[in-house]
């Protein structure tokens, strides 16, 4: 089957650092994405990775290891406005629809 | 660029009703993707067109359906409405099929009572 696990919450501070993790099991594997979707608001994308590595983009870097099946979303000096929730979804096999995983909901407190 | 629109933004039905939700994607994009969006599921998959074919489908019934038009332009419908299709209902366009970056509209809230 095809799975995608995140956890489902997580709290953070203002100011600390903060790693999202997400899990896949799928039928082939050709990207993987992160969105971020404020409470009542679509969701927009972050990142995309298809090789190895880390991908950094601000304050938001994404990580992926092919062979782990792993991707984590690093948020660094958390504001606020960064309290949502974060999406991971990955496209199996080339053309197939995205997965998405259920969602984990970030609350950064002062 | 204007973005994803969809309407209608809010919808309430009676069970047993049929709907029919429309999304108009960024000028250019031709891949048409929705999506039932649940706090329980999260986002569920439910098809994709693009340039006016079904590419992809998710596992819901054939009460849900959708076309794509030729200025791509796409419209769901569900027939038979029950209580658990109360959800949020996402549209997202991109570019191409796969592997590119899609931009979702601000959805339809559906109830059905």
């Amino acid at each position: 089957g095809q799975n995608i696990d995140q956890p489902t919450e997580m709290t953070a501070t203002e100011g600390a650092i903060v790693q999202i993790n997400c899990t896949y099991q799928t039928s082939g594997f050709n990207g993987l994405f992160w969105y971020q979707q404020h409470a009542g608001e679509a969701p927009t994308f972050l990142s995309y990775n298809v090789l190895d590595g880390l991908e950094e983009k601000g304050r938001f870097s994404s990580f992926l290891s092919r062979s782990k099946g792993y991707s984590y979303l690093l948020l660094k000096e958390l504001q606020m406005k960064d309290s949502a929730s974060y999406l991971c979804a990955v496209e199996g096999q080339a053309g197939t629809a995205l997965i998405f995983g259920k969602g984990t909901t970030l609350s950064v407190s002062s | 660029k204007a973005g994803v629109t969809q309407t209608p933004r809010y919808l309430i039905k009676t069970r047993g009703q049929q709907v029919t939700l429309s999304c108009s994607p960024i000028s250019g994009h031709r891949s048409v993707s929705w999506y039932q969006q649940t706090p329980g599921q999260g986002l569920q998959f439910l098809f994709e067109y693009f340039s006016e074919t079904q590419r992809n489908k998710g596992n819901f019934p054939g009460r849900f359906s959708g076309r794509q038009f030729s200025n791509s332009r796409s419209e769901m419908n569900v027939s038979t409405l029950e209580l658990g299709d109360s959800a949020l209902y996402l549209c997202a366009s991109s570019l191409g099929a796969g592997s590119y970056e899609q931009y979702f509209g601000p959805g339809t809230r559906l109830t059905v009572t």
